[in-house]
């Protein structure tokens, strides 16, 4: 069945240093990917997406890795800030299908 | 404009009591959606609805109804509360269903304890 997990539950970086926080997913059809950021007792603010045609999409401090042949997503985030600290989701969804899948979230922990 | 608002922010409820979970958006969209989230876990999609008057089963539908009679609204029911829906309740919404890719724009969330 569907799957869309994260590799690491907690992340502790160093204020500055870069961070990456990886995704796996198991359903080959999924064309549609988003990271999501929750801060606590807050809904998901979305953050970056990327199209399965593409294999790195970039914004602004965050850049989302695509690798469709072992089916793993990752997020960069440049130059950690304490502000980056919270839970990351990766979704997945699919042509067809109207809702997404979340996988059960990473945290980040920013040291000053 | 306010984005989705949702209430009441948290709520404490006995086994067997009933409830609505309310959702709103100001900003036009078709998509609307709930999904619940329990410690540790990602969310997990309830119902959803693709415009007024139409609704649709999520991933875990059981114990729970919605409507959808405007393009605003779209309450959470739980007709016989039990523990185990005690959990975070998100709404969310997004500009159309025509594509999958329509970002959804989240809630604050309710906090819903179930004794």
């Amino acid at each position: 069945g569907e799957n869309v997990g994260l590799h690491l539950p907690t992340l502790s970086v160093q204020e500055g240093d870069n961070s990456i926080i990886n995704c796996a997913y198991s359903n080959s059809a999924s064309d549609y990917f988003i990271w999501y950021k929750q801060e606590s007792g807050k809904g998901p603010q979305f953050i970056i997406d990327i199209r399965s045609n593409m294999d790195k999409r970039q914004g602004q401090r965050v850049t989302v890795l695509l690798n469709k042949t072992v089916k793993h997503l990752s997020l960069q985030i440049a130059a950690t800030q304490p502000g980056d600290s919270a839970v990351y989701f990766c979704a997945e969804n699919y042509t067809g299908r109207r809702a997404l899948t979340f996988g059960s979230g990473t945290r980040l922990q920013v040291q000053p | 404009n306010a984005g989705v608002t949702q209430t009441p922010k948290f709520q404490v409820l006995k086994t067997g009591q009933s409830m609505t979970l309310q959702c709103a958006q100001d900003m036009n969209h078709e998509y609307m959606s709930w999904y619940r989230q329990d410690p540790g876990m990602g969310l997990r999609l309830i119902h959803y609805s693709v415009g007024a008057g139409i609704t649709d089963q999520g991933e875990v539908p059981n114990g729970y109804n919605v409507s959808r009679s405007t393009t605003e609204d779209f309450p959470l029911r739980l007709l016989s509360a039990a523990p185990s829906q005690t959990s975070v309740y998100f709404c969310a919404s997004s500009p159309t269903t025509r594509s999958p890719t329509d970002t959804q724009y989240f809630g604050p969330g309710t906090r819903l304890t179930v004794l």
